[in-house]
C-alpha cells in the first residue's frame, strides 16, 4: 500500500494566479499521476510524473498551464496557473502500487472566483 | 480514442436492495479496475481483474469480467447505508502505459435507510 499526502486540501483563489498542489508518498514510487475531477464529473489524466524528467501530458493539457515538478522518487508538484473559473475541480495525485492498483491522494478542492 | 462507458450515471435502492452496474469499453482491456469513491472522498481501490470471464467476490460484491475483455459488472446484494457513493471502472489507456487508467463517469449510488 501507499499513503499519499496532498496538501492544500482546498482552496479558494482570484482569477489569474496560480496554486501550487503539493504531493508527498511514504515510500518510493516510480510513476506518479495527477488527475483532476471536474463536480459531479469522472476522473482525467492529466499528466504522468517520472523523477529525472518531464512530465508526459496528456491531450488538452500542456505544461505552461499545469508545470510539473518530480525532484525525487517520493515528491510531486502540481501547479494550476493563471487560473479562471474554468479550473475549479478536485486534482488528485495518485501513484500505482504493485502492479495492480492506483492509490489517491485526498485531493485539493479548488474554487476560482 | 478509447472509451468507457458506464450505466446508469444514478441509481437509487432501498435498503436491502440489490445493485448493479456495468461497464463497457471502446477497446478490448488488459485488465479492469473498479474504485469507490464515498462522498467528499477520494477514489479507493476495490479490485482487478484480468482474465476473460473472471469473477471475483468481496463479501456481497460481485464482480465480473466480460469474455470480450470488453465490458465488467460490479454486484452489490442487499445494499447498506455503508455502500453509498460513486462507483468507477477504469481500464488501461489504448497504447500507453498498463497504469494510465480510463475511468468511467461513474455510478452514484445512494441508498435509502
Amino acid at each position: 500500500s501507499a499513503v499519499i499526502s496532498q496538501k492544500p486540501s482546498r482552496d479558494i483563489c482570484q482569477r489569474g494566479t496560480s496554486l501550487t498542489i503539493q504531493c508527498q508518498v511514504d515510500s518510493q514510487v516510480t510513476m506518479m499521476f495527477w488527475y483532476r475531477q471536474q463536480p459531479g464529473q469522472s476522473l482525467t489524466l492529466i499528466a504522468t510524473a517520472n523523477q529525472g524528467s518531464e512530465a508526459t501530458y496528456e491531450s488538452g493539457f500542456v505544461i505552461d498551464k499545469f508545470p510539473i515538478s518530480r525532484p525525487n522518487l517520493t515528491f510531486s508538484t502540481l501547479t494550476v496557473s493563471n487560473m479562471s473559473p474554468e479550473d475549479s475541480s478536485i486534482y488528485l495525485c495518485s501513484v500505482e502500487v504493485g502492479n495492480e492498483k492506483l492509490f489517491f491522494g485526498s485531493g485539493t478542492q479548488l474554487s476560482v472566483l | 480514442g478509447q472509451q468507457v462507458m458506464q450505466i446508469p450515471q444514478y441509481q437509487h435502492v432501498q435498503e436491502g436492495e440489490d445493485f448493479t452496474t456495468y461497464c463497457n469499453s471502446s477497446t478490448t482491456l488488459s485488465n479492469i479496475q473498479w474504485y469507490k469513491q464515498r462522498p467528499g472522498g477520494h477514489p479507493v481501490f476495490l479490485i482487478q481483474l484480468v482474465k476473460s470471464g473472471e469473477v471475483k467476490k468481496q463479501k456481497r460484491l460481485t464482480f465480473q469480467f466480460g469474455e470480450a475483455k470488453k465490458n465488467s459488472s460490479l454486484h452489490i446484494t442487499a445494499t447498506q447505508t455503508t455502500d453509498v457513493g460513486t462507483y468507477f471502472c477504469a481500464g488501461p489507456a489504448s497504447g500507453g502505459s498498463n497504469y494510465k487508467l480510463t475511468f468511467g463517469k461513474g455510478t452514484l449510488l445512494t441508498v435509502n435507510p
